[in-house]
């Protein structure tokens, strides 16, 4: 089965550019989470949802950062405007309701 | 609240036993473990749901000692693949949201 799948792996843009991350959950789960991981603060839940709707959005640390999940197998993650302070790894991960996390492999940010 | 690990890093021979904490402030209703290799994503290792609830999985097992609101993870005889960064998360009871800890960086030498 595929897992999670998240889109790009990489992406390394200016300040001020709209970033806009993507994930493809595992069929059949209904919870999605979106992470920030950094070295200084370490993995970070920034949103989570549950059947497509946000339950959780208390660590989005600012009106930057904004989520969808439109449907039951996409959701966005959307900077804008960006800034280097932004520059993490980004993970989205799926699961049943109370069950284990299974991670993407992340999007490598980097942000000039 | 963030739970707290401890050691924040070690670093074993091959074959080596290696015991990782997980400590929180509040109730705790599950542990999760996860481990994370450099560069790759974290991997589900295994989750503990009831006070003195001990699982294993392979050489890695893990306990839970609810009154504590502590947990450990245990790893026996260590291989070289178990090098990385091991999590825990825990989950406070009325459907809370995982919380990870700031993590345990194992490496492991021949």
């Amino acid at each position: 089965d595929a897992g999670v799948i998240q889109s790009p792996r990489h992406e390394v843009t200016e300040m001020g550019q709209e970033v806009t991350l993507r994930c493809k959950p595992i069929s059949g789960h209904n919870s999605l989470f979106w992470y920030r991981q950094t070295m200084m603060r370490g993995l970070e839940l920034l949103i989570y949802f549950n059947n497509n709707v946000p339950i959780d959005d208390s660590g989005m640390p600012e009106d930057r950062f904004s989520a969808k999940m439109p449907n039951a197998s996409f959701s966005t993650l959307k900077i804008q405007p960006s800034e280097p302070r932004d520059s993490a790894v980004y993970f989205c991960a799926s699961s049943l309701m109370n069950q284990p996390q299974h991670f993407g492999d992340g999007t490598r940010l980097s942000i000039l | 609240q963030q739970p707290v690990q401890s050691p924040q890093a070690v670093i074993l021979r091959e074959g080596e036993d290696a015991v990782i904490n997980c400590s929180s402030s509040k109730a705790l209703y599950s542990v999760h473990w996860y481990r994370q290799k450099h560069g790759e994503a974290p991997v589900f290792l295994m989750i503990l749901l009831k006070g003195g609830e001990q699982k294993g999985h392979e050489k890695i097992s893990a306990s839970f000692n609810e009154k504590k609101q502590q947990s450990s993870l245990y790893l026996t005889a260590s291989q070289l693949s178990y090098s990385g960064t091991y999590f825990c998360g825990t989950e406070g009871f009325g459907n809370e949201k995982l919380t990870f800890g700031t993590g345990t960086r194992l490496t492991i030498i021949p």
